[in-house]
């Protein structure tokens, strides 16, 4: 079946860039999303990239796609305090079934 | 600002107890999602209804657990009877096949069974 992993953790430093990193198994994804989740709230869609884009950037945000490596990104350029939260990769599978599968979340900490 | 609401925000209740969530999804979308976030589990899907219809409740413990769309402005997630294994943040999210494959995710209730 199909399976998303990201890494847990991470720590930056305030103004730095931090890259959040994402491998599925579905080669027949159709979207690939990224959603945030402040403390105490649901989670709110960030960004997300079609499976025939291989980059898009939308202001501070630059998500790229390997779809050889079946692998995801995203960079926050700049990061601030405010970027703290839990990021969750997900991908939409082709084939009508419109229920995607979502990783265990990247629990971003920047720090001063 | 369409949003998807939901209530109770929080709720404490004793083991045994049945317990009721309630969704309003975004006017217009046609998919509903619930999903249970815990520590352990990670986001775990319980059900999805497209046009109303249930569709997928594979992730939902049967015995107790129940899942309902009454009408197009709401959707119900049920609990009866409630166990501290429950306990978790339950997220109702929305979505439209038209635009997008895309879930506009409310803010959750808070469960804690004691």
């Amino acid at each position: 079946g199909e399976d998303v992993e990201q890494s847990l953790f991470l720590s930056v430093r305030e103004g730095d860039s931090s890259v959040i990193n994402c491998t599925y198994t579905d080669s027949s994804s159709t979207y690939l999303y990224w959603y945030k989740q402040e403390p105490g709230a649901g989670l709110q869609l960030l960004t997300y990239i079609f499976s025939n884009m291989d980059m898009k950037q939308d202001q501070r945000l630059t998500v790229l796609l390997n779809k050889k490596d079946k692998h995801l990104s995203l960079r926050i350029a700049d990061t601030q305090t405010g970027d703290s939260a839990i990021y969750f990769c997900a991908e939409y599978p082709s084939g009508g079934s419109y229920i995607p599968t979502f990783g265990r979340g990247t629990s971003l900490i920047v720090h001063p | 600002d369409a949003r998807v609401t939901q209530t109770p925000r929080h709720k404490v209740t004793e083991m045994g107890q049945e317990v009721t969530m309630r969704c309003q999804p975004i006017l217009g979308h046609n998919t509903v999602f619930w999903y249970r976030q815990t520590m352990m589990q990670g986001l775990e899907l319980l059900a999805y209804f497209r046009n109303r219809a249930p569709l997928d409740d594979s992730g939902m413990p049967k015995d107790r657990f129940s899942a309902e769309m009454p009408d197009a402005t709401l959707a119900t997630l049920k609990i009866q009877p409630s166990e501290p294994r429950d306990s978790a943040v339950y997220f109702c999210a929305s979505g439209s096949l038209e635009i997008q494959e895309t879930q506009y995710f409310g803010p959750g209730t808070r469960l804690l069974v004691l």
